[in-house]
């Protein structure tokens, strides 16, 4: 069966540092992968996606970049950390393989907090 | 205008009775997805049930059941005979557009819902 994994499961970082959090899939190939963020009492917002290795799309400009450097590992990144950084966020994957490719699963999520 | 609408921000339901968790969608494109996930507070988000707009059936999985009217843009989730354990946020979510190359979910503000013993 698919597992997703997240790290770390929680991360407070300084305003000004970098970030780095990985999402990785097991049990499956070739995946859409999803990063998004949920702000405190809010819905999800996405940020990015990618349909295959080294493919990134991005759906908000702002100081946060994505990298899929193999087939089930996803890193979203930044080089400074804003307050408005600050957040949960939930990496996914939707099965483009099997009968059912309509609904993406999430991981367990991380939650950041920018000090 | 709000690609989804979710109006109850919270509520609170005897154990064992049904509930209706109301969405209300915006779109132009004839194609679109509809779904419903859940969030306890452990912080993951559950995948409950889809519904395509060209699905003739309402979407049923289990005690979850999809109210889709498609005239009025609604797709409200029922729950039938609810649990301790439902109680958690319900987010509704549509994909504007073939389910293929499009991979954005847009999500609503969602409905706490808290069972009562």
């Amino acid at each position: 069966s698919q597992t997703i994994h997240q790290w770390p499961a929680t991360l407070v970082q300084p305003v000004g540092s970098p970030l780095s959090l990985e999402c990785t899939v097991e049990g499956t190939s070739n995946p859409n992968l999803y990063w998004y963020r949920q702000a405190a009492g809010r819905g999800l917002q996405l940020l990015f996606y990618s349909v295959g290795i080294g493919q990134i799309s991005s759906e908000v400009p702002q100081n946060l970049s994505a990298s899929r450097p193999q087939d089930r590992q996803f890193i979203l990144s930044s080089k400074k950390l804003l307050l408005s950084d600050s957040g949960f966020y939930l990496c996914a994957w939707r099965d483009l393989m099997t009968g059912s490719s309509y609904e993406q699963y999430f991981g367990p999520g991380t939650r950041l907090t920018v000090t | 205008a709000q690609k989804i609408t979710q109006t109850q921000p919270g509520m609170f339901v005897q154990e064992k009775e049904a509930v209706t968790l109301d969405c209300t969608y915006d779109t132009s494109d004839q194609s679109y997805g509809l779904f419903w996930y859940k969030q306890p507070s452990s912080g993951e988000m559950i995948f409950l049930i889809y519904q395509g707009s060209y699905d003739e059936q309402n979407a049923t999985e289990g005690r979850y059941s999809l109210n889709f009217q498609k005239a009025r843009k609604s797709a409200n989730l029922v729950i039938s005979a609810s649990q301790l354990g439902d109680s958690a946020m319900y987010f509704c979510a549509m994909r504007e557009g073939p389910n293929f190359g499009n991979e954005k979910l847009t999500f609503g503000t969602g409905t706490r819902l808290t069972i009562i013993p």
